[in-house]
């Protein structure tokens, strides 16, 4: 079964100020999704990452891959009020016959002016 | 284009009442998807099709069912509600399998169902 944690599952930063969201799944997977959720909204969707090393940045955030350690890295330079939303990261895996996403639990972001 | 709408945007219910929750999209998108997502929990599958009269279980099925009679509609019904089911629902769609490359998940604005 593929688990997906990710962590901080709070977070609350100043303005400003730079940190990074990681999320860390148990499975081998060919891709990886960052979903940006607004409270009380929908998802909308941020980055899909495909290979080993992979980097996409918008804006002040920035997502990477390491298919090797299992890891994907969501980080946000010098934080403004507007990033304040959740965060989901989702995998991808075939099985059953099927291509499914597993989603973490989101990490929820306040930013203080 | 609107997207996928999805109608109510916020239900109660009574335990053992039943109701459809409705999901339509103008993408032209073969894949449809029903996710609920639990306070402070990560989006769970119910069910999902890959094209008009195709279905399939998810992670989460027990207590729903689908149908897909036409590519644009993928209706939800719970039967027999219960407390547990109380969460707030998401369509998606998808133009082609989530396997292929950059087919990010368009989603729905959710319908909040609770359950007393």
């Amino acid at each position: 079964e593929l688990k997906v944690e990710q962590n901080p599952l709070f977070l609350s930063m100043q303005e400003g100020k730079n940190y990074t969201i990681y999320c860390n799944y148990s499975t081998t997977s060919d891709r990886l999704y960052w979903y940006r959720q607004d409270p009380g909204k929908s998802l909308e969707s941020l980055f899909v990452l495909l290979s080993n090393g992979a980097v996409k940045q918008e804006g002040r955030l920035m997502a990477s891959l390491d298919t090797k350690a299992r890891l994907s890295t969501l980080h946000i330079t010098a934080a403004v009020h507007d990033l304040s939303a959740t965060y989901f990261c989702a995998v991808g895996l075939s099985g059953a016959g099927s291509y499914q996403l597993t989603f973490g639990k989101g990490t929820k972001l306040s930013v203080i002016p | 284009n609107a997207g996928v709408t999805q109608t109510p945007k916020f239900r109660i219910l009574k335990i053992g009442q039943s109701m459809t929750l409705q999901c339509t999209q103008d993408m032209n998108h073969n894949y449809m998807y029903w996710y609920r997502q639990d306070p402070g929990m990560g989006l769970k599958l119910i069910y999902y099709s890959v094209g008009a009269g195709i279905t399939d279980k998810g992670e989460v099925p027990n207590g729903y069912n689908v149908s897909r009679s036409t590519t644009e509609d993928f209706p939800l019904r719970l039967e027999l509600a219960a407390p547990s089911q109380t969460s707030v629902y998401f369509c998606a769609s998808s133009y082609f399998s989530l396997s292929s490359y950059n087919s990010p998940l368009h989603f729905g604005n959710g319908t909040r169902l609770t359950v007393t």
